[in-house]
């Protein structure tokens, strides 16, 4: 019954090692997103696709990048992760809409620390 | 620009009292919506509810209720004869029509015990 799978849902990386976070969907959804939301804060969104088409928030550290290979698929490729990126990321889809009028979906998220 | 506040942080409860999450939106927008999530510690962000600005009728949901009030800004959210399951983050939300992004309040954690 799951929608949205993050994978894993916890993962430890070392400082400056890349790591890669997984989020697939099974709702046929045109638009994945990919937050960041530390302890205690609410969600940032760092970027979204619309179907191919990649957004960027002007405030996302080039240090976080993406891919989404087809539509149930988006990765969150963090490239040299420091002590600052340890968060919950939290992967979510809507259908396809206006963006902003559609209701996002959210994954259960990904836990990752940095030793 | 628009901005979503919950000036509640914390809120304890025991069970079965009843219990209102506030909170205030700001947008120039005509055309906007309104979300309210709930995030249980186990991190998922779980959809409750979403209105438009057209709607400002209120909506009941088995113990959940919701007052949309365009005249003050407000989009509360009432939990009735609570419970320990309802323990979590509560995230009220906005999205504009001409914005393509979904802006969070800062949450108001709901603590709810025996």
């Amino acid at each position: 019954d799951a929608m949205v799978i993050q994978n894993p849902r916890y993962q430890v990386t070392q400082f400056g090692k890349p790591v890669t976070l997984s989020c697939s969907q099974t709702l046929n959804h045109n638009v994945m997103y990919w937050y960041q939301q530390k302890s205690s804060q609410a969600p940032k969104l760092l970027f979204h696709y619309y179907d191919k088409d990649f957004n960027n928030e002007a405030d996302t550290p080039d240090n976080f990048q993406s891919r989404r290979p087809n539509t149930s698929f988006c990765f969150l490729d963090i490239r040299s992760p420091g002590l600052g990126d340890a968060a919950m990321y939290l992967c979510a889809t809507s259908r396809g809409g206006p963006i902003s009028t559609d209701t996002q979906y959210f994954g259960p998220g990904t836990r990752l620390t940095v030793l | 620009a628009q901005k979503v506040t919950q000036a509640q942080t914390e809120i304890s409860v025991v069970e079965k009292e009843d219990v209102t999450l506030d909170c205030v939106y700001e947008t120039r927008d005509t055309t906007y919506y309104l979300f309210w999530y709930k995030q249980p510690p186990s991190g998922e962000l779980v959809f409750l509810i979403r209105r438009n600005s057209f709607d400002e009728q209120n909506e009941i949901s088995g113990r959940y209720s919701w007052n949309f009030q365009k005249s003050t800004s407000s989009f509360n959210f009432t939990i009735t004869a609570s419970q320990v399951v309802d323990s979590a983050v509560y995230f009220c939300a906005l999205s504009e029509s001409t914005a393509s992004k979904l802006t969070f309040g800062t949450g108001t954690r709901l603590q709810v015990t025996l």
